[in-house]
């Protein structure tokens, strides 16, 4: 089945340490994402990128940081910059290019606590 | 700047009630919205979505959800809740540019499906 896989689903930081969630899509999508889930706000984006070897910060990008060497994978680090890293962080994946409208296909979700 | 309101943040229903999630948004160009179901520490699942054309929608899980340009409005109702429809949904809308996009969220509401 076609879909995104996130990992782990569950994954614990301790204080000064980088950490890294991956996202993996088997959808041929070009475009993916990634969002932050907080208790009463919403969805935040953090990063984003519409092809391979090109990525854009969203609105809360300090602290984070992506790659994306390939159009399957597109993981996400957690630096010690981030001071409130706590949250339950999810990727999505779209297709792009001319006509595209965005349609967004999301993962699991990975949920990140400090120990 | 595009925006999404949703105007309740939790909505308590009895089950078999019928059930209206408001969403309000605000765009200057042509827009793609959409509606989103969260189950408890789960990824988001499209519930349905409106792209062009009929201004009356129908998704999964017998939801519907009516765009309405002149109150840019895309209200989602159901006319039976089922205790399974207990979850966090969202609306979004969709901000196309430069062959790319991303997706603008609203705060998310809570229903609550009590038997």
């Amino acid at each position: 089945d076609g879909g995104i896989t996130q990992s782990p689903k569950y994954l614990f930081r301790k204080e000064g340490q980088n950490v890294t969630l991956s996202c993996e899509q088997n959808l041929n999508h070009d475009a993916m994402y990634w969002y932050r889930q907080d208790p009463g706000q919403g969805l935040r984006l953090i990063y984003y990128s519409q092809i391979v070897n090109d990525f854009q910060k969203g609105d809360i990008a300090e602290g984070y940081s992506v790659s994306r060497e390939k159009k399957e994978s597109f993981p996400l680090t957690v630096t010690s910059a981030q001071k409130n890293p706590t949250a339950f962080y999810l990727c999505a994946s779209s297709i792009s290019g001319i006509g595209a409208k965005n349609i967004q296909y999301f993962g699991a979700g990975t949920r990140l606590s400090v120990l | 700047a595009q925006s999404v309101t949703q105007l309740d943040s939790q909505v308590p229903v009895f089950e078999e009630a019928p059930v209206e999630l408001r969403c309000n948004y605000s765009s200057s160009v042509s827009v793609y919205l959409f509606w989103y179901v969260q189950y408890p520490n789960q990824g988001l699942q499209l519930l349905l979505k409106y792209l062009s054309g009929s201004t009356l929608v129908k998704g999964i899980n017998g939801f519907e959800a009516e765009f309405n340009k002149s109150q840019t409005s895309f209200h989602l109702r159901k006319p039976s809740v089922h205790i399974s429809d207990t979850a966090e949904y969202f609306c979004a809308v969709s901000v196309i540019y430069n062959q790319g996009g991303k997706l603008i969220f609203g705060q998310g509401t809570e229903l609550s499906v009590k038997p």
